[in-house]
């Protein structure tokens, strides 16, 4: 079975700054999907970001990039100059390449300051 | 870019009431709808998976009797929630990819949040 954990329930940070956000997993599949979502006030939820086990590379999108350390199982997420529209609930997620299963960690709160 | 849609988003209902919820896929092939619920305390569970020409899988602790879920074409789902009591309150989440383009990532709706009264 796996597991997906977010330690951070919630971070504060000033606008235009840089935050990290952690996320470690658990799995026994050789080959699997990481993903980041952010979930809006609204309740929408928003991939922002996927890493495939495979690849070495970190994935970047925009503003958002991974930290991927395959040996630790640890799928960091790094918003660099951050937006108050930033602000939002992050979570991570993983899913086995040969399995359907989305699993969810428990999210971390981001606040964006002026 | 992948969209889907889903609504009602918001429903209030009398408890031992139904409440209907849709999903709809825009700009790709939805050949697999996932149902997910999001606890008030905000933690997900998988309800189902709904794969196009393939059985509905249900998640332990859901059954088709109480979320039964149609999914006749590649850009529309529904699930209803029978007989709706309290601890089926939360946001029901309906996440959709395309197969067969090897779409590894699942898109989200808005949601439908069921509120029991």
């Amino acid at each position: 079975a796996q597991k997906v954990t977010q330690t951070q329930t919630s971070i504060s940070v000033v606008e235009k700054t840089t935050v990290t956000m952690d996320c470690v997993y658990e799995t026994r599949d050789s080959s699997y999907f990481l993903f980041w979502y952010k979930q809006t006030a609204s309740g929408e939820i928003v991939f922002l970001i996927r890493q495939d086990s495979y690849k070495k590379e970190n994935a970047t999108v925009g503003h958002y990039s991974l930290n991927f350390q395959k040996p630790k199982s640890s799928i960091g997420l790094i918003i660099t100059a951050t937006q108050i529209e930033d602000s939002a609930v992050y979570f991570c997620a993983m899913r086995p390449n040969m399995g359907y299963k989305l699993t969810f960690g428990t999210g971390t709160s981001l606040l964006v300051d002026p | 870019g992948a969209l889907v849609y889903q609504y009602p988003r918001r429903t209030i209902c009398k408890s031992g009431t139904s409440m209907r919820m849709e999903c709809q896929a825009v700009g790709f092939q939805a050949t697999s709808v996932a149902w997910y619920r999001q606890s008030p305390q905000k933690t997900f569970e998988l309800i189902a998976l709904s794969t196009v020409n393939s059985a509905i899988k249900y998640e332990q602790n859901f059954t088709q009797e109480k979320f039964p879920i149609s999914h006749p074409n590649l850009s529309f789902s529904s699930m209803t929630v029978l007989n709706a009591y309290l601890e089926d309150r939360g946001l029901y989440l309906c996440g959709a990819r395309d197969l067969r383009t090897s779409g590894n990532t699942l898109y989200f709706g808005e949601g439908s949040r069921l509120i029991v009264v």
